[in-house]
């Protein structure tokens, strides 16, 4: 079967950095998202890797291995605001989007 | 660019009654759109793939009957629940894909609607 594992909770200090991991296993590999949601609001996007590396984009920074089946996300100088949940989704052989349940960030002054 | 508007937001509805959710791209023609559910806690559930012009595709377990699905042009589809009851109750998010933008397939999501069946 496919699978995507996020941990469930994590927490961190406000100013601080926080690296949420997702592992995966799926049939194909075409891509990988990450998408926050704040609480009772649909998902935004975040960053797509396809290609090992990382992937940085202001505060949030994406890695991927392909040959391990993993990402992690990660996020500097954490604000209040980025207390949410963050969505790894991988798109499968069939182009279709394997979602992850979602790591719920709270953020501590 | 990439908008999605979803509406409404929010909906209360008695049990039986049938409630239509809207979805629509506002900058870019999406030839296909994506029906979610989401409950509490969990992460996103993909009920159905909507293709401009055709029948969607629902995914297993997904009564096509109960959740109507019409994508009549390239930046509308809608979501009908049929015949609603309080299991149906959840957080319906629609998402679709622009196709000129090159993003690889980034999904674009709208607000979202929470549906409350009494």
């Amino acid at each position: 079967g496919q699978n995507i594992d996020q941990p469930t909770e994590m927490t961190a200090t406000e100013g601080a950095i926080v690296q949420i991991n997702c592992t995966y296993q799926t049939s194909g590999f075409n891509g990988l998202f990450w998408y926050q949601q704040h609480a009772g609001e649909a998902p935004t996007f975040l960053s797509y890797n396809v290609l090992d590396g990382l992937e940085e984009k202001g505060r949030f920074s994406s890695f991927l291995s392909r040959s391990k089946g993993y990402s992690y996300l990660l996020l500097k100088e954490l604000q209040m605001k980025d207390s949410a949940s963050y969505l790894c989704a991988v798109r499968d052989a069939n182009y279709q989007l394997i979602w992850g349940a979602g790591t719920k960030l709270i953020i501590k002054p | 660019g990439a908008v999605v508007s979803q509406h409404p937001s929010r909906v209360i509805c008695k049990s039986g009654t049938s409630v239509k959710i809207e979805c629509r791209s506002l900058d870019f023609q999406a030839t296909t759109m994506f029906w979610y559910r989401q409950f509490p806690k969990q992460s996103l559930m993909l009920m159905a793939t909507s293709n401009e012009g055709s029948k969607a595709t629902y995914e297993q377990g997904v009564e096509k009957d109960k959740f109507l699905i019409n994508h009549a042009s390239l930046t509308l589809s809608t979501l009908t629940v049929t015949s609603a009851h309080p299991e149906d109750s959840s957080f319906y998010i629609c998402s679709a894909r622009d196709p000129q933008r090159g993003d690889s397939g980034i999904q674009y999501f709208g607000a979202g609607t929470r549906l409350s069946v009494l």
